[in-house]
């Protein structure tokens, strides 16, 4: 069936250093990725997306990369800050308006 | 910036009461969600509505469940005879598409506990 898995559960970085989280998927049909950022309470807000049509994509601090062979896509955050603290969503959209998250990354930066 | 908007924010319930959430999505998207995250877990997704019907829904989205769209601003979820473990943050989003590369707004939640 449809899952999306999402490694690491928890992630403890130094303010500066890079974070990386990795997610999975099952389904091959799908073909939009985007990644959401979750503070405490907050409604999960957009932070970038990509398509299957493109191998990475960069925004300023935050990259994601797509490898649809290997149906796996990353998130890199370089020059953590203490504000990048909070969960991070992968999520897979299936094209039968359906999107599917992955379990959720919490992310703490040390200052 | 237009935003998606939810009422209440909070809603206090007894089990087996039936009740509705209210969201009002950004006024040209076309495209209609609802979610639902039980404390400390992942976004679930419970079911997408386009042009008057329902797109899709998931496995949690069963006969206690509905939604519709009453006027041309309003979508409601209504959940018949809540159950315990109905308690969780839902979220609406919206879309302008449906397809190829949409990006889903969401709204600020509605907390529901159920008693």
């Amino acid at each position: 069936g449809e899952n999306v898995e999402q490694h690491p559960s928890t992630l403890s970085v130094q303010e500066g250093d890079s974070a990386v989280i990795k997610c999975t998927y099952s389904d091959s049909a799908s073909n939009y990725f985007p990644w959401y950022k979750q503070e405490l309470g907050k409604r999960p807000q957009l932070i970038i997306d990509i398509r299957s049509n493109v191998g990475e994509k960069k925004d300023q601090r935050i990259a994601v990369t797509l490898n649809k062979t290997a149906k796996h896509f990353s998130l890199h955050i370089t020059e953590t800050q203490p504000e990048d603290s909070a969960v991070y969503f992968c999520a897979e959209y299936t094209g039968g308006f359906k999107t599917i998250f992955g379990a959720g990354t919490r992310l703490f930066v040390k200052a | 910036e237009p935003e998606v908007t939810q009422t209440p924010s909070h809603q206090v319930t007894q089990m087996g009461q039936e009740v509705i959430l209210r969201c009002v999505p950004i006024s040209n998207h076309l495209y209609f969600y609802w979610y639902r995250q039980i404390l400390g877990q992942k976004v679930e997704f419970l079911v997408s509505f386009y042009n008057n019907e329902i797109s899709e829904k998931s496995e949690i989205f069963d006969d206690q469940f509905s939604v519709e769209r009453p006027d041309g601003s309003n979508f409601t979820l209504k959940i018949r005879s809540t159950k315990l473990e109905d308690s969780a943050m839902y979220f609406c989003a919206s879309s302008s598409s449906g397809g190829w590369g949409y990006t889903q707004y969401f709204g600020p939640g509605t907390r529901l506990t159920v008693l």
